[in-house]
């Protein structure tokens, strides 16, 4: 059974810092992975997408990176400010009965300080 | 706009009543999913659609019935929801051709409380 963890759970930085959230995956036989944005009483909102035969994808401050083989991805931020404050989640996509399904990390609370 | 639009954002209700979550999505999806969140357990799957009329069990389906006669609506139906039904729902939409590889839309939520 597919499990991800997602290390650590919460993370405090100061303005500026450039950071690492960690999320890494049991079964290495993933379709892609998805990293994800959460903030307080909202839903989901899509960062980046990695496909199985990709390394990493970039959008702004943020570039996720891939390592399928030992089952690990890293969002990596940049010069961290107050409004990336929110719990980040990653989630692998990997075959299910005939069909595909997201198996989500619990996340990493993140919350930068100005 | 593109989004996925739930209904209604907070509901609270008494255990037995049944209550319909609506979801709808603007983006011309196949694919449409209900995830149920609560704290120290992530993000779990309770049912999922790849396209009219085809449905399927996510991870934790007890309790729950969905339906997909629209392609742009994927309502969550509790027949006699029960306390440890609490929890926040998230919708969640894509494209299915390259479900693989197409991000997942999610909606804003419903709080459900059930005493």
């Amino acid at each position: 059974k597919q499990e991800v963890t997602q290390i650590p759970a919460a993370l405090s930085v100061p303005e500026g810092e450039n950071l690492v959230l960690n999320c890494s995956f049991t079964d290495s036989a993933i379709y892609n992975l998805q990293w994800f944005r959460q903030d307080p009483g909202k839903g989901l909102t899509s960062l980046l997408l990695i496909q199985s035969s990709q390394r990493e994808q970039t959008s702004g401050r943020l570039n996720a990176s891939l390592d399928k083989s030992s089952g690990r991805s890293t969002l990596y931020i940049a010069a961290s400010q107050p409004g990336d404050s929110a719990t980040y989640l990653c989630a692998v996509r990997h075959a299910l009965s005939g069909y595909s399904t997201l198996t989500f990390g619990k996340g990493t609370m993140l919350l930068v300080s100005p | 706009e593109a989004q996925v639009t739930q209904n209604p954002r907070y509901l609270i209700t008494v255990t037995g009543k049944k209550l319909t979550v609506t979801c709808s999505q603007n983006m011309n999806h196949e694919y449409m999913s209900w995830y149920r969140q609560d704290p120290g357990l992530g993000l779990r799957q309770i049912y999922y659609s790849m396209n009219v009329e085809v449905t399927d069990k996510g991870d934790v389906p007890e309790g729950y019935k969905v339906s997909r006669k629209e392609k742009r609506n994927f309502p969550l139906i509790l027949e006699s929801p029960s306390p440890n039904q609490t929890s926040l729902y998230f919708c969640a939409s894509s494209f299915r051709d390259t479900p693989i590889n197409s991000p997942l839309h999610f909606g804003n939520g419903t709080r459900l409380t059930v005493t």
